[in-house]
């Protein structure tokens, strides 16, 4: 069976500041991997997949995610967070058409 | 991408009441699920939604309580039935496009009193 581990369930942060939100995941199976995005009130965005390739996927408003299958993590990273990243940010994994959701990581960005 | 709407947006509803949320989307999907996200939570699978048949449930979830509805490539329905305030969450419709991706609707924000 597959899980997905978010190890901070709050990040809180100074703009400007660097971020990385964790995530580890467990499978017997290659998977494919995502971050989503979800901003007060509002549904999830789709942040950036892995599915294959490149280890290093950049995604949507600066953010960055590499796939490390030997330490099967899959951490979420940007170099200078802005006030408007606040959020909540899910990592996810699936291998057929199921995703499978952490629980999520409250990233507070304050000025 | 798509356009996902979901209706209505948001509802207030009495206990013992049911609610049906749509899910639209604008162009033909073959896989298309409900997922639920009660607070302060992560999203849960409630069904696959599955055209032209019966709906496949996760375990914890049953047909009585959230029948489901696919009558086409473009549109499904979740009924919330029998409601107390435990079923108070978002509810949210997703659709697979193109290579392996999940895309989300905006959610339906339900309040059972």
């Amino acid at each position: 069976a597959q899980s997905v581990t978010q190890l901070d369930s709050q990040v809180p942060v100074f703009e400007e500041a660097p971020v990385e939100l964790r995530c580890n995941y467990s499978s017997s199976v290659s998977v494919y991997l995502f971050w989503y995005v979800q901003y007060p009130n509002q549904g999830l965005q789709l942040l950036l997949k892995y599915l294959s390739g490149s280890t290093l996927v950049k995604g949507i408003n600066g953010f960055e995610a590499e796939f490390n299958k030997s330490q099967t993590s899959f951490h979420l990273r940007k170099p200078s967070v802005h006030i408007s990243d606040t959020a909540e940010y899910f990592c996810a994994v699936s291998n057929t058409d199921k995703l499978i959701f952490g629980t999520g990581t409250r990233l507070q960005v304050f000025p | 991408s798509a356009v996902i709407s979901q209706k209505p947006s948001r509802d207030i509803c009495q206990r013992g009441t049911s609610l049906t949320i749509q899910c639209q989307v604008d162009s033909q999907v073959t896989m298309m699920f409900w997922y639920r996200q009660q607070p302060g939570q992560s999203l849960t699978l409630i069904a696959t939604a599955n055209q032209g048949s019966e709906a496949t449930y996760e375990s914890g979830f049953v047909i009585d309580k959230f029948p489901i509805s696919r009558p086409n490539l473009t549109f499904s329905t979740l009924t919330v039935s029998n409601m107390s305030p435990e079923d108070s969450s978002i509810y949210l419709c997703s659709v697979v496009l193109g290579d392996e991706t999940q895309y989300f609707g905006p959610g339906t924000r339900l309040l059972v009193l």
